[in-house]
This record gives C-alpha cells, sequence and structure tokens, in this order.
C-alpha cells in the first residue's frame, strides 16, 4: 500500500540552527499538506500546495519558515533560524483529486522536531 | 470560519465495553467530517468520513459515527473496544463549498485507555 514518506523521523537541532524535512506524497496525488502539531494539541496547517503552486500559506511564519514544491512532487519544509518554540511534530499530508479516495488527507509519520 | 470541538480530553473504558468519543463543528456550508487516529510518535491513519448520503458512516476496525445536523455533531463509537483501541483520536471538518481548498481544521484530540 502506497504511503506518505517523511525524513528524518527525528531531529535534534540547537536554537537558530537551520533545519530542513523532505516529504515524498503518494504518487499521483497533487495536493500536498504541512502541518506542525504541538504536544497536546491538534494539526495546524502551516502550508497547502497544488502541484508545485502554493494555495495556502497564510499560517506559515515566513520570516524563518520556507516551503518549497518545486517539480510538484516532494516537498522540503524549512526552518531558519529555528527557535524553542518551533518543537513539534511536523507532519506531511497528501490527497488526490479524484477517485474513492477524494476528500482524503494521506498522512505520514512526521517529523518530531527538538530544538535545545 | 470552520472549528471543532472534542469536549472530553480523556476517555477510558473497559475493554468489551461501548466507546463513544465526540465531537461537535461549526462550518458556514456543507460540513465534511473526517475521524483520525494517532499512535504514539506516529502520523495520523484515516478512521472515516462523512461527505454526503447516510448519517450513519462505517469504517475501519469496527468504527462507525453518526452524523447529526441538528446537533452539529459526529460521535465516534465502537460497540465493543479493543485495548489495542487505546490513541489519541481527532476529529476535523472542513466546508464542502465546492472549492479546491481542502483545508482541513482539527479538534484538540481526544486520548482513548481501554483498560483489559
Amino acid at each position: 500500500e502506497a504511503e506518505v514518506a517523511q525524513s528524518p523521523r527525528y531531529k535534534i537541532t540547537e536554537k537558530s540552527q537551520a533545519v530542513a524535512f523532505w516529504c515524498d506524497p503518494i504518487s499521483g496525488h497533487a495536493t500536498l499538506y504541512w502541518y506542525r502539531q504541538i504536544l497536546g494539541q491538534g494539526p495546524e496547517l502551516l502550508v497547502q500546495f497544488q502541484d508545485e503552486s502554493v494555495v495556502d500559506d497564510s499560517q506559515l511564519p515566513k520570516d524563518r519558515f520556507s516551503a518549497e514544491r518545486l517539480k510538484g512532487v516532494d516537498s522540503t519544509l524549512k526552518i531558519q533560524p529555528a527557535e524553542l518554540g518551533d518543537s513539534a511534530m511536523y507532519l506531511c499530508a497528501s490527497s488526490p483529486n479524484r477517485g474513492r479516495s477524494y476528500n482524503e488527507q494521506f498522512f505520514g509519520p512526521g517529523t518530531r522536531l527538538t530544538v535545545l | 470560519a470552520q472549528s471543532v470541538a472534542q469536549p472530553e480530553d480523556q476517555v477510558n473504558v473497559a475493554e468489551g465495553n461501548p466507546l463513544t468519543v465526540k465531537c461537535t463543528y461549526s462550518v458556514s456550508g456543507n460540513p465534511y467530517l473526517f475521524w483520525y487516529v494517532q499512535y504514539p510518535n506516529r502520523g495520523l491513519q484515516f478512521l472515516l468520513k462523512y461527505i454526503t448520503g447516510d448519517n450513519l458512516v462505517k469504517g475501519s476496525y469496527g468504527f462507525e459515527a453518526e452524523f447529526n445536523k441538528s446537533q452539529t455533531s459526529f460521535h465516534l463509537k465502537k460497540p465493543s473496544a479493543l485495548v489495542s483501541d487505546s490513541a489519541l483520536y481527532f476529529c476535523a471538518v472542513r466546508d464542502g463549498g465546492g472549492s479546491n481548498d481542502y483545508k482541513l481544521s482539527f479538534g484538540a484530540g481526544t486520548t482513548v485507555t481501554v483498560r483489559a
């Protein structure tokens, strides 16, 4: 069964350092999402892509966060510089635009970031 | 604006007893409703969805949920809980207004503990 891949699974960094997370969605899924999940809370959308275009990045802290999906397939989320409050689980999800699973989002295993 | 409320932080039941996890929602258009489950240090797994049709929706692992428009609720149920159902459960909603914006809003989550 196809899955969303994310790497790394765990990342520990010091504040003011740069970090990057990678996501490979399920093949053929045009829509890709990055969420941040703080411990004890539900996921919050950071950015949504439709193919290579950003659809929604209203909740992305653009002074330090950036996201790209250059070829409309895999995606990278970057934080520079990292702050203590960025410690969280970063989840990637993808969804198809048609078919039986239309409207469903399929989540990857996440990257747990700890900023020291 | 759209939002989800999960009024219970924790639900504790004995194995074999019925399990209910509550969810109420607010959305301006037609609600598309989802339940996801999350195990420790893992991504979210899709359980079931309501888009249209029958108010009682059946999903994975014996779970079902009932859409109640007048009460704006979408409670998750399982007739006989298993210890392996112990996990974190999230309800989510999006506005099914026909746009290509698939943005989901998640509740804060309910921790389910099933004791043997």
